[in-house]
C-alpha cells in the first residue's frame, strides 16, 4: 500500500483566499483524521471521521473551516478565507479501528500571506 | 480535559549518551503510544503498552507504562543520531466512546554526533 496520501504537500497563499487540503486514507481503514501541527500548540485533532462520518469537530477552530469524506477513500479539508493564523502543517491520518495504530500522511504545509 | 505533559521539552545530548523522557497525566488512559517524527515526515508509531507496569523494548529504546497508568517514559540507551527527532505520546481514554487518542506536545530530540 502507499501508505496516506495528502495534497498538495506545500500551499502559499494570500490572506482571504480559499484552501482546499486533500487526503486520500489507506485502504480498508476505517477512521480518519485531520490534525494541525504548530510549534506553539502541538499536533491538535481537528476533526475525524467513522466509517465516513464525521463524530467529532468540536476541535475545528471556527466556522471558516469544514472537512468533508464523500467516500472510504477521500476527504477534504476547507478553509475559506484563510487567515495568517492559519500557517501550519495539516496531517491526515488513518486507522483500522478507533483508537489503533494511526497512520499519517507526509502533511500539506500552509502558509498564509 | 484529559492532557499529556511531555518532558522535557527540548533535550541536545552527545552521541552515546543515555536519556529519558516522561509523558505524564493527572487521567488514566487505557493504552499509551509513542510515536516519532522526523522532519519533514508524519508521526509514525513505535509501540502501544496496555497494561499497567509493562515494559517493552524496541532495540535501545525501552518504554515504561506506569502502575497507574497514567504516565509512561522512554529510555535511549547509547544514543545515536538516528534518534534525533520530535517524540510524542498519545493516550486512548478507557471507558468512553471516542476513538480519538489524544497527544502531548513532544519533546523534541537532537543527538550530536
Amino acid at each position: 500500500d502507499a501508505g496516506v496520501i495528502q495534497s498538495p504537500r506545500h500551499e502559499v497563499t494570500e490572506m482571504g483566499q480559499e484552501v482546499t487540503l486533500r487526503c486520500k486514507p489507506i485502504s480498508g481503514h476505517d477512521y480518519l483524521f485531520w490534525y494541525r501541527q504548530t510549534m506553539m500548540r502541538g499536533l491538535e485533532l481537528l476533526i475525524y471521521f467513522n466509517n465516513n462520518v464525521p463524530i467529532d469537530d468540536s476541535g475545528m477552530p471556527e466556522d471558516r473551516f469544514s472537512a468533508k469524506m464523500p467516500n472510504a477513500s477521500f476527504s477534504t479539508l476547507k478553509i475559506q478565507p484563510s487567515e495568517p493564523r492559519d500557517s501550519a502543517v495539516y496531517f491526515c491520518a488513518s486507522s483500522l479501528g478507533g483508537g489503533n495504530e494511526q497512520f499519517f500522511g507526509p502533511g500539506t504545509r500552509l502558509t498564509v500571506l | 480535559t484529559q492532557l499529556l505533559e511531555q518532558s522535557p521539552q527540548f533535550l541536545s545530548i552527545q552521541e552515546g549518551e543515555n536519556l529519558t523522557v516522561y509523558c505524564n497525566s493527572s487521567s488514566v488512559f487505557s493504552s499509551l503510544q509513542w510515536y516519532r517524527q522526523e522532519p519533514g515526515e508524519g508521526p509514525v508509531l513505535l509501540v502501544t503498552v496496555v497494561t499497567g507496569g509493562e515494559v517493552k523494548k524496541l532495540k535501545r529504546l525501552t518504554f515504561q507504562f506506569g502502575d497507574a497508568r497514567k504516565d509512561s517514559s522512554l529510555h535511549i540507551t547509547a544514543a545515536q543520531p538516528g534518534d534525533t527527532g520530535l517524540y510524542l505520546c498519545a493516550g486512548g481514554t478507557p471507558m468512553n466512546r471516542d476513538d480519538k487518542i489524544i497527544f502531548g506536545k513532544g519533546t523534541r530530540l537532537h543527538i550530536l554526533p
